[in-house]
């Protein structure tokens, strides 16, 4: 089973400041890797797919990349609304979780 | 507007039963997959099982193997959670996710439903 590890655990950013959180997969996933946003009280809502694609209504200020075990979430210049808890996952697998949250 | 609306949840005594069900709504149910993804009370979240679109093919995380069936009813459009023999460890929020196809044929959860909240106590 391929395994998810994420980091950091918690990052304390400023609005406007530039958030990158990793995912680092156990094996190779090549490209099968998605990103989801869970803010409290709400469900995930998925923000990429395919490692670097944007799903419908993500701003552009989310981009990600990656490929083989080694994968990036940026946040190009934090919003408010972008502070909750970010997920990578790959299949039926999903890492712990990297909580962006307020300096 | 695509949406899930997820209910039957609740409170229920270890070794309990409880099935929840899943409304869609806004988009050709028969055409997806669908899923159910769970996360304990402030945890992470835990694929639980899914279901092809015509009920044929069903998967399960081994935590909830020989006790949980996913089911479908695609006339009614809505998905299902029979849980039994419930655990303590099973209490979460129960979250209800179609697969989001992307043109390259990967899967993803997209979107999902508001959850319902599951709790095995006695």
């Amino acid at each position: 089973e391929i395994v998810l590890t994420q980091s950091p655990a918690t990052l304390s950013l400023s609005p406007g400041e530039r958030a990158t959180l990793s995912c680092r997969a156990s094996q190779s996933v090549s490209s099968n890797l998605a990103w989801y946003q869970q803010k409290p009280g709400l469900a995930p809502r998925l923000l990429i797919y395919d490692a670097s694609n944007r799903a419908t209504g993500v701003p552009a200020r989310f981009s990600g990349s990656g490929s083989g075990t080694d994968f990036t979430l940026s946040i190009s210049s934090l919003e408010p609304e972008d502070f909750a808890v970010y997920y990578c996952q790959h299949r039926s697998n999903f890492g712990p979780g990297t909580k962006v949250d307020i300096k | 507007e695509v949406q899930l609306v997820e209910s039957g949840g609740g409170l229920v005594q270890p070794g309990g039963s409880l099935r929840l069900s899943c409304a869609a709504s806004g988009f050709t149910f028969n055409n997806y997959w669908m899923n159910w993804v769970r996360q304990a009370p402030g945890k992470g979240l835990e694929w639980v099982a899914n279901i092809n679109q015509d009920g044929s093919d069903k998967y399960y995380v081994d935590a909830v193997k020989g006790r949980f069936t996913i089911s479908r009813d695609n006339d009614k459009n809505s998905l299902y959670l029979q849980m039994n023999s419930l655990r303590a460890e099973d209490t979460a929020l129960y979250y209800c996710a179609r697969s989001y196809v992307t043109a390259s044929g990967t899967k993803w959860f997209d979107p999902w439903g508001q959850g319902t909240l599951v709790t095995v106590s006695s």
